[in-house]
């Protein structure tokens, strides 16, 4: 079956600190890979996606990279800032399952 | 355009009541997911509807049931309420069939005491 490993949380850094989140996966086939975040009260947002070895995903100043070799999809930013602070979650998808597995959420708290 | 939305936005039930929660999808989505979030299990995958179709289920017990309007409105049951059924229902929708992208609705904070 598919599944997601995440980095254990919660993580906490100063404003402009540089930021990664691993997550490693195991899936049957070729998935798509996902990063999602959510905010307090809120439900899930996509914030980036890559469907193919070696592509990359990017969207606010957050980067991942599709590494089919490691299996794996590592969530990066140069300069976090506070607004910045969520939970984080790593995902994936199959053409056959059509549903996301999702990581456990990594807590990210950015302190001015 | 509006976002998903799911009603109510909290809801507090007693062991053995139901509950049914409602989600209407993105003008013109036509596949709706379910998910439950609790501290514990994080994200599961409950069920998937497609043009009112189940296309796939979670390994949930039969409590857990849901369906698909013709307007691709969604709903989803649960009977006989468990302490352990607490969670945050998160319903999400997609456009087309291989949910790639999918919208998340704020959910529905259910309590059962």
């Amino acid at each position: 079956g598919n599944s997601v490993t995440q980095m254990e949380g919660p993580v906490t850094l100063s404003e402009e600190a540089f930021l990664t989140i691993n997550c490693t996966y195991t899936a049957t086939g070729y998935p798509s890979l996902f990063w999602y975040v959510q905010y307090p009260g809120e439900g899930l947002q996509l914030l980036l996606k890559a469907t193919k070895a070696d592509d990359k995903g990017s969207n606010k100043g957050f980067e991942a990279t599709y590494r089919k070799e490691t299996t794996s999809f590592h969530l990066e930013k140069g300069s976090v800032q506070v607004s910045d602070s969520a939970v984080y979650f790593c995902a994936l998808i199959t053409g056959s399952a059509r549903q996301l597995t999702f990581g456990s959420g990594t807590q990210l708290t950015v302190l001015p | 355009k509006a976002g998903v939305t799911q009603t109510p936005r909290y809801l507090i039930k007693t062991r053995g009541q139901q509950v049914t929660l409602s989600c209407s999808p993105i003008s013109g989505h036509r596949s709706v997911s379910w998910y439950q979030q609790t501290p514990g299990q994080g994200l599961q995958f409950l069920f998937e509807y497609f043009s009112e179709t189940q296309r796939n289920k979670g390994n949930f017990p039969g409590r857990f049931s849901g369906r698909q309007f013709s307007n691709s409105r969604s709903e989803m049951n649960v009977s006989t309420l468990e302490l352990g059924d607490s969670a945050l229902y998160l319903c999400a929708s997609s456009f087309g069939e291989k949910n790639e992208k999918l919208f998340f609705g704020s959910g529905t904070q259910l309590s059962v005491l």
